[in-house]
């Protein structure tokens, strides 16, 4: 079984539209996250939820709405797309918010906007 | 301020030979440190943390990193190279509430 799964893995879509990515866990826990790995490979975090609140929102455009209908699941929509946008998307979960936990990654979503 | 640096963009080795990725931190009190590997097409894998207790910490395959509060040091290492340990590693480190992580480094295992 797939601890933490990403869907779809590969996403190509047109500037201006709007594309969600749905992310779930089946570790059992409270903390989730997304992070950008941009062409450069540089890895940064996105947002951050605990037990379905929002905990970090790190100067992400207002086009990015997460929503977690659950622990278990973190989705990320967003609006209105563009070039910079392209990248490839991580989930990960972590047992809870204590930064000594490691983090358990998906498989990613390469997001190739034209 | 950059939380960790990773100073060499791409590390090459033979296999059978020891390997050592540098990393190093810059944080007040005590860091959080990880070192997690990403192979081609996929997600981050975890290899091993420091949190508090023994400088030298094991982790998965083989690898193990020192701990240097002197140096700020947190490097990767591994006595015996093998091929299919080529891969892109990252160090991280936890802190003000999150994981912050370094550009990366290329490990490349020839033959």
């Amino acid at each position: 079984d797939t601890a933490v799964s990403q869907t779809p893995k590969y996403l190509v879509t047109q500037m201006g539209n709007d594309k969600s990515i749905k992310c779930e866990q089946n570790l059992g826990h409270d903390t989730m996250y997304w992070y950008k790995q941009d062409s450069k490979k540089f890895l940064k975090i996105m947002f951050s939820y605990n037990n379905k609140e929002l905990i970090i929102n790190e100067t992400v455009p207002n086009r990015f709405s997460p929503k977690s209908p659950d622990k278990a699941h973190l989705n990320l929509h967003i609006n209105s797309l563009e070039l910079g946008d392209s990248a490839v998307y991580f989930c990960a979960s972590s047992q809870g918010t204590w930064l000594g936990y490691e983090q358990y990654f998906g498989p990613g979503t390469r997001l190739t906007v034209t | 301020a950059q939380s960790v640096a990773q100073p060499e963009d791409q590390v090459k080795v033979a296999e059978g030979n020891p390997l050592t990725v540098k990393c190093t931190y810059s944080v007040s009190g005590n860091p959080y440190l990880f070192w997690y590997v990403q192979y081609p097409n996929r997600g981050l894998q975890f290899l091993l943390k420091y949190i508090t207790g023994d400088n030298l910490v094991k982790g998965s395959y083989g690898f193990e990193a020192e701990f240097n509060k002197s140096q700020t040091s947190f490097h990767l290492k591994k006595p015996s190279a093998l091929v299919s340990d080529s891969a892109l590693y990252f160090c991280a480190n936890g802190t003000a509430s999150k994981l912050t992580f370094g550009t990366g480094t290329r490990l490349q295992v020839t033959l």
